[in-house]
Order: C-alpha cells, then structure tokens, then sequence
C-alpha cells in the first residue's frame, strides 16, 4: 500500500515563527504536492514538485516555500508564520503524468493541522 | 478557467437508501474525473475513475457516472450504511499532473 506520512499531525505556532512541514513517501512517485484546506473553500494547491529539487507554484503559493532534497521527501516552509496561515495542511503524492495505470491519483498524508496563534 | 462545482449543503438519507451526488463542471470535457472519500480530521483517499468517453463505472456498491453533454458526473452509493457518512471529492485533471478538487459534499446515512 502506498504510504505519505505527514511529520505532524497538530502543530501550534506563534506569530513570526519559522514553521516546517514534512511530508515523505514510500512509492517512489515523482510528483509531491502541498494543499491546504479550509472550510468552505475546499483543497487549495500551494506548491507541486515533479522532480528533486523542481518546484511549481501552485493557486495560493505567497507566505510559503518548499523543499525537495530526496525523491521521497517534500517539505512545506511557512517563513513567517501568520495567523491566517491556520489550517489544514494536507500533502500527496502521485506518479508522473502520462503514467498508463495511475492517471494521476493522489494518495495523501493524514494531514497537519497547524494552529498560529 | 475550468471550475468544477459540488452541492455544499450536506446530503442526508436513510440507511439502505441510495445516495446520489453529483459534480459539475464547466468548460471543457476533462480526459478523466476521479471521485475521493474524506473522513473527519483524515486526508482524502482515491475511490474511483472515470474517463471522458466512459459512460459508467462500478465498484462494489459505488457507481459513477460522466454525461459530457449535461457537463456532470454523478456518484452513487447503493444500499447505503452509516460507516458511508463522509465528504466526498470530485477532481479533475488540469496541467502537469496537478487535480483540481471540487469543494465537496457531505453524506451523512442516518439509520
């Protein structure tokens, strides 16, 4: 079975902190993603990777960076924590498109929920 | 741009009922629409795929249907239980491997 395992499960920050969200994968996919999601507005994309140490800014991307050292491991970095970056922090992982039997499924992390207080 | 539209109000039925829900979209004909179950607190997990010229496709006791004219797919749970109660997710496939996600609707199968 595909496993993503988020590093956290509840996080709680201050203001200004430097915030790290870890994300690994065991299935060998190329492609990592970051979303967010909030009541009412759903699963936003923040950033995507397709490669080590290839990004794509995603719908919401200001306020974060990434990080993709390893195939396996996508990082999500709130530089400066605010309070509205409160939310659940979900990560997923899926094979390259064009991939015959995955047509892009995405298999998530149980999520983060990050609290900045 | 394409937006994919799902009922936000919460869709409650009898158990045994069939639950039907539906996502739109606008636009063009996406190459495949994919269907996710979400639980409370949990990360949403792949269910089911359909492509732009299947009709229909079945799993167990969830069917999903794509009509390209009526720009909609529908997903049903026969036999409904209240382990069914959930969020449910349409997406489909944009550039570069990215989904967009639907905002979801809520099950919820009362006894």
């Amino acid at each position: 079975d595909v496993k993503v395992t988020q590093s956290s499960r509840y996080l709680v920050k201050r203001t200004g902190e430097k915030v790290f969200l870890e994300c690994v994968q065991d299935m060998d996919h190329e492609n990592m993603f970051w979303y967010r999601q909030d009541p009412g507005l759903g699963l936003r994309l923040i950033y995507f990777s397709y490669d080590v140490k290839m990004k794509e800014k995603g719908d919401i991307p200001e306020g974060y960076s990434v990080s993709r050292e390893k195939k396996e491991r996508f990082s999500l970095i709130l530089e400066s924590a605010s309070t509205n970056q409160t939310s659940m922090y979900l990560c997923a992982s899926s094979f390259l498109s064009g991939h015959l039997i995955a047509k892009n499924i995405q298999y998530f992390g149980a999520g983060t929920r990050l609290s900045v207080l | 741009s394409q937006k994919i539209e799902q009922n936000s109000e919460a869709l409650n039925i009898q158990e045994g009922k069939t639950a039907t829900l539906t996502c739109n979209y606008t636009n063009y004909s996406p190459a495949y629409l994919q269907w996710y179950r979400q639980d409370p607190g949990r990360g949403p997990v792949f269910l089911l795929l359909i492509r732009e010229n299947e009709k229909e496709k079945r799993k167990e006791r969830l069917k999903v249907t794509f009509d390209t004219t009526l720009k909609q797919s529908l997903f049903h749970i026969t036999a409904s239980q209240p382990a069914d109660s959930a969020t449910y997710l349409c997406a489909y496939t944009g550039t570069a491997s990215k989904l967009t996600f639907g905002t979801g609707t809520r099950l919820q199968v009362t006894l």
